[in-house]
């Protein structure tokens, strides 16, 4: 069955702290994989996909396909940090039936 | 990219009535999709529209329940039709474009909908 899983529902740091937001994943194929994360009272937005191996926000997730993982990670959190972050899986690059996390909202203390 | 807009942003009904609502695209697209957000839950793809063909639905969806329209390539209309309380939910219109080369999704910002 293809699935996303994010095991926590609230993750709570202090800023300066570094942060790891869980993902994982079950998919029979070689998916894409994104975060996307919502500001509040924002539009949810793309924030990195797997391919571009790019940090955004100084925020990197890096593929662990023998582990089926998709972790997010920042080394120091800041209080603008805070939003709910969803990961997400597609079968090709592209929205299509992309499938969605739970989701798990940072909150970043000061 | 793409600029979503959606009408309404909110909207408390009655169960047993209908409410359409509208998603604007500021480009032309191939893809848009509907999903529904269900207090404290996930995303679910409800369908995706594609201009010139009915719609695709996913499993649990149905068209008499969540007829859609796509009359051209930048705007769709989702209807909830027939709603109860089980109806209440965001409903997010989705696109898919071609951005520095590869397939971005983007979000419109959501329709509230509260039934009582």
């Amino acid at each position: 069955a293809q699935r996303v899983t994010q095991p926590e529902k609230l993750l709570s740091v202090f800023k300066g702290a570094p942060v790891e937001l869980k993902c994982n994943y079950s998919y029979s194929g070689s998916p894409e994989l994104f975060w996307y994360v919502q500001y509040s009272r924002q539009r949810l937005q793309l924030l990195l996909r797997h391919i571009s191996r790019e940090s955004i926000k100084g925020f990197t997730a890096d593929l662990n396909k023998g582990e089926t993982s998709f972790h997010l990670k920042k080394p120091f959190a800041q209080e603008e940090d805070s939003a709910m972050y969803y990961c997400a899986l597609s079968p090709r690059g592209g929205g299509f039936k992309t499938i969605f996390g739970a989701g798990t909202r940072l909150f970043v203390k000061a | 990219s793409a600029v979503i807009s959606q009408k309404p942003s909110r909207d408390i009904c009655q169960r047993g009535t209908s409410l359409t609502i509208q998603c604007q695209v500021d480009s032309q697209v191939t893809m848009m999709f509907w999903y529904r957000q269900q207090p404290g839950q996930s995303l679910t793809l409800i369908a995706t529209a594609n201009q010139g063909s009915e719609a695709t639905y996913e499993s649990g969806f149905v068209i008499d329940k969540f007829p859609i329209s796509r009359p051209n390539l930048t705007f769709s209309t989702l209807t909830v039709s027939n709603m109860s309380p089980e109806d209440s939910s965001i409903y997010l219109c989705s696109v898919e474009t071609l951005t520095s080369g590869r397939e971005t999704q983007y979000f419109g910002p959501g329709t509230r909908l509260l039934v009582l």
